[in-house]
């Protein structure tokens, strides 16, 4: 089946530096790419959609210039957390949609973000 | 704005029940819908993926059906393991916008 690798795992940092995750599709050609973040006991919250090659649509109320997002291949997005803060730290998990009709979304294993 | 309600929120069951997990949207325009399971600390993983057209989609133990007019669906687990504890997700799909639902929690006692 398809997989999407998400790296790293766990994440540990200082405020006010930047941490960056990676989201690859393994297996299959990613055309739209999404990224989520998750509070304890709280359902995903979309941040943003991204389109490999264009801009990525961030979600109201999500920080474009903090949550900095790249999709430069069809296998490959990154989000960079710039300058975090403690109420940065959360659940980070990415998807990945393959560029037919109806397909499946799939989801990495997530990062846990914790920023001291 | 879409919203995705799922009852119950928790559900404990004994080994080998067979158990209905529900899942309701406010917007009945969907492409299709998802359901995923969540255990503590890990991503999603898909679990069937039921298209708008279809009536009801089927893997292994699981069942999964969908009434688009009503923007219900439901989820069957056959036969429950303990292995099937977890968080329970669905997805309906409005043309690449995902929305999430707050998932049941599943707790399967040996």
């Amino acid at each position: 089946g398809a997989v999407v690798s998400q790296h790293p795992s766990r994440v540990i940092c200082k405020s006010g530096t930047s941490v960056k995750i990676e989201c690859r599709s393994l297996d299959f050609q990613a055309t739209t790419m999404f990224w989520y973040r998750q509070f304890p006991k709280q359902s995903l919250m979309l941040m943003a959609t991204s389109n490999e090659g264009s801009k990525a649509t961030y979600e109201q109320g999500v920080e474009k210039d903090k949550f900095l997002i790249n999709h430069a291949s069809l296998t490959l997005s990154t989000l960079t957390v710039t300058s975090a803060h403690p109420e940065d730290s959360s659940f980070y998990i990415c998807s990945a949609k393959p560029g037919t009709a109806n397909s499946p979304l799939h989801f990495g294993n997530g990062t846990r973000l914790t920023v001291t | 704005k879409q919203e995705v309600t799922q009852i119950p929120a928790a559900l404990s069951v004994p080994e080998g029940e067979n158990l209905v997990l529900n899942c309701s949207f406010t917007d009945s325009a969907i492409y299709n819908l998802q359901w995923f399971r969540q255990d503590p600390g890990k991503g999603l993983t898909s679990l069937l993926l039921i298209q708008s057209s279809q009536r009801e989609q089927t893997s292994g133990r699981l069942n999964a059906s969908l009434d688009k007019s009503s923007g219900r669906s439901t989820l069957y687990i056959a036969a429950s393991q303990p292995g099937d504890s977890a968080t329970y997700l669905c997805a309906p799909d409005y043309g690449n916008q995902f929305y999430f639902g707050t998932g049941t929690s599943l707790t399967v006692i040996p």
